[in-house]
């Protein structure tokens, strides 16, 4: 077990509404990605965020938003939701140390949430 | 900007024998980070081995190990005596050395595993 956790496990929901995402990292990490792995895929990079704030972002569209709370857990929220949306969405936590010369340790991820869009 | 390469879709093994995963990958950075995890059938990506890019010796976990020829871009994964409870998903996955917005894994398209009895 790698200390990260997410909810739900699963997730069923209809073309165009919106949907929230919760990860909690592990104690220490101050960094949390979010990752989407469509079926016999490859994880693909959504964003970063580290200190509340999003420090990077793949190519994906402004629907696809985030948070980062004090504690350094973590929301992904998804509107207009696509049947396209339809993946796995993992989440993974790291710690960030900038003093070390901007060195950033492994990535831990959690179990996942399944989503499905009809 | 970088790529990660799986060439090998589907690979089976005996129980007990060593197989080896390929993995190739391009980037134009001299130093950064590869991982291999692993990814059974419960979802929950595994890290199994890692290895610095400035680092010669190949990384070795237990009955895991790596070859890496930084020349070449290559990063295989060797694991001897296999297990069944080795069988699963595995991605080779590239990090940039530093951190923020070049943080993030890129992932190959995975290598599924079957061991069999």
């Amino acid at each position: 077990e790698t200390g990260v956790t997410q909810s739900p496990t699963h997730l069923i929901k209809t073309r165009g509404q919106q949907v929230t995402l919760r990860c909690s990292s592990q104690s220490g990490h101050n960094t949390v990605s979010w990752y989407q792995q469509a079926l016999g895929q490859g994880p693909q990079f959504i964003f970063q965020y580290y200190r509340e704030e999003e420090n990077g972002r793949g190519n994906f569209p402004p629907r696809f938003s985030g948070l980062q709370f004090p504690n350094y857990s973590s929301e992904l929220n998804v509107n207009a939701l696509e049947l396209d949306d339809s993946a796995l969405y993992l989440c993974a936590s790291s710690l960030w140390v900038i003093q070390d010369l901007n060195h950033q340790e492994t990535q831990y991820f959690g179990p996942g949430t399944r989503l499905l869009v009809l | 900007a970088q790529t990660v390469t799986q060439s090998q879709p589907e690979m089976s093994v005996q129980e007990a024998e060593t197989v080896t995963l390929s993995c190739t990958y391009d980037t134009s950075e001299s130093d950064y980070y590869l991982f291999w995890y692993k990814q059974p059938p419960s979802r929950q990506m595994i890290l199994v081995i890692r290895q610095e890019a400035y680092k010669q010796q190949n990384a070795t976990e237990n009955r895991f190990s790596v070859n890496f020829q930084k020349a070449a871009k290559s990063f295989s994964l060797k694991i001897s005596d296999s297990q069944l409870g080795d069988a699963a998903m595995y991605f080779c996955a590239y990090r940039s050395v530093h951190g923020g917005s070049q943080g993030n894994l890129i992932f190959g398209k995975g290598t599924k595993l079957s061991v069999k009895p």
